[in-house]
């Protein structure tokens, strides 16, 4: 079965500094993608970023990128110019190519808080 | 406005008795599925759908029950509720499945307590 662990529970950062947030993910899947998603207090998920496993190069969406690392099971996301509206918790999450891509699995979540 | 609904949003009820959680798409999307999100624990998928008729186990099925009779509709039935049944639950719907460049669109979650 796959895994997903998120290892820091909770991460503080200043307005506009950057903070990474760990992932690592155990599969024996080749084939797979891995996601990152916000839910702020108001509870809705929002997709951050994606990343496709057969692809080396990483991904990134504006002040949003990712260490993707396959051999190492890694999957960190780093947040640049941090902004009090990134407070949330975070969830990294995997879906596997032996499902059709329709299972997923989440983290356990890092509560993020960025302060003025 | 594209969206996927939830009802009720809130719900308590007692052990043992029977339950329906309803979420509905207006997109169009052929995936939907559900979560549990239950805190130290994260989300947890309990079934997803890749479409009409089609249903598969996520990570936490035991317990529950799905049907997809129709692309837009995707309930979830609990027909005997336990404690340990208590969480959030969030419903979501995605165009063609989670390979695809489509973000996965979210319900609001329905806050459940069972007694």
């Amino acid at each position: 079965a796959q895994t997903v662990t998120q290892s820091q529970p909770e991460m503080s950062v200043q307005e506009a500094e950057t903070v990474t947030l760990s992932c690592t993910y155990d599969t024996s899947e080749n084939n797979y993608y891995l996601f990152w998603y916000k839910q702020p207090p108001s509870r809705q998920m929002i997709l951050v970023i994606r990343q496709e496993a057969y692809k080396q190069q990483n991904a990134t969406e504006n002040r949003f990128s990712v260490n993707f690392q396959k051999a190492a099971k890694s999957f960190s996301l780093k947040i640049s110019d941090s902004q009090l509206g990134d407070t949330a918790m975070y969830f990294c999450a995997f879906a596997d190519g032996g499902t059709s891509y329709g299972k997923l699995t989440f983290g356990q979540g890092t509560i993020l808080t960025v302060h003025p | 406005e594209a969206q996927v609904t939830q009802n009720p949003r809130y719900l308590i009820t007692v052990t043992g008795k029977k339950l329906t959680v309803t979420c509905s798409q207006n997109m169009n999307h052929e995936y939907m599925s559900w979560y549990r999100q239950d805190p130290g624990l994260g989300l947890r998928q309990i079934y997803y759908s890749m479409n009409v008729e089609v249903t598969d186990k996520g990570d936490v099925p035991e317990g529950y029950k799905v049907s997809r009779k129709e692309k837009r509709n995707f309930p979830l039935i609990l027909e005997s509720p336990s404690p340990n049944q208590t969480s959030l639950y969030f419903c979501a719907s995605s165009p063609l499945g989670l390979a695809v460049r489509h973000t996965q669109y979210f319900g609001p979650g329905t806050r459940l307590t069972v007694l």
